[in-house]
């Protein structure tokens, strides 16, 4: 079984649309992450969530909006796409908020946005 | 200048040398993490350490907290190793993770 999954894989889309990306963890995790990863590579966190409340938000565009509808569960959703926001997003899932805690990931959903 | 930095960047090795990949961070950790990112994309968490050091199989981390320093050591390093290898500080305020670069490691047969 998949310890953390994401759908879709990869996402093709046009600029200006809007698009969710979802993502579930069967470990019973209290805290889970979403990542971008740019194309250089480098990873930075965007949000986190702990029992179903937003803990950590970057600086991150409010086109961006992370919804937890159970503590098993992530989703993503990103308006009026842009062509900078091609990335690849990883979500991730820790036991619980501490950063002593091993982060479980996702296998990412690649975006591109033409 | 990144919080957290890596060297190098890029490494090629042949099979059976032993690999080094330095991190270094500026930040007060409570933990430092080292993940691995195959060539297919998925990131795995290798290590968490926030003193001393962890051995598992051919690969050592260690952690000098005084020197705000981490070193991935592999051991009779393989092709199989060829990956991404990333470290990231876990700030001591909570579980914001803060990454270095990457170290792109590519081992030859």
């Amino acid at each position: 079984d998949t310890a953390v999954s994401q759908t879709p894989k990869y996402l093709v889309t046009q600029m200006g649309n809007d698009k969710s990306i979802k993502c579930e963890q069967n470990l019973g995790h209290d805290t889970m992450y979403w990542y971008k990863q740019d194309s250089k590579k480098f990873l930075k966190i965007m949000f986190s969530y702990n029992n179903k409340e937003l803990i950590i938000n970057e600086t991150v565009p409010n086109r961006f909006s992370p919804k937890s509808p159970d503590k098993a569960h992530l989703n993503l959703h990103i308006n009026s796409l842009e062509l900078g926001d091609s990335a690849v997003y990883f979500c991730a899932s820790s036991r619980t908020l501490a950063g002593t805690m091993k982060q479980f990931f996702g296998p990412g959903t690649r975006l591109t946005v033409l | 200048k990144n919080e957290v930095e890596q060297s190098p960047q890029n490494l090629t090795a042949q099979e059976g040398e032993f690999i080094t990949i330095n991190c270094s961070y500026s930040v007060g950790i409570s933990a430092l993490h080292w993940l691995q990112q195959h060539p297919g994309g998925g990131i795995v968490s290798l290590f968490m350490l926030s003193s001393g050091k962890k051995k598992h199989g051919r690969l050592i981390a260690t952690i000098n907290i005084q020197e705000k320093h981490s070193s991935l050591h592999i051991t009779a390093s393989h092709p199989r190793d060829s990956a991404v290898y990333i470290c990231a500080a876990a700030e001591t305020s909570g579980s914001r993770l803060t990454f270095g670069e990457g170290t792109q490691l590519t081992v030859n047969p």
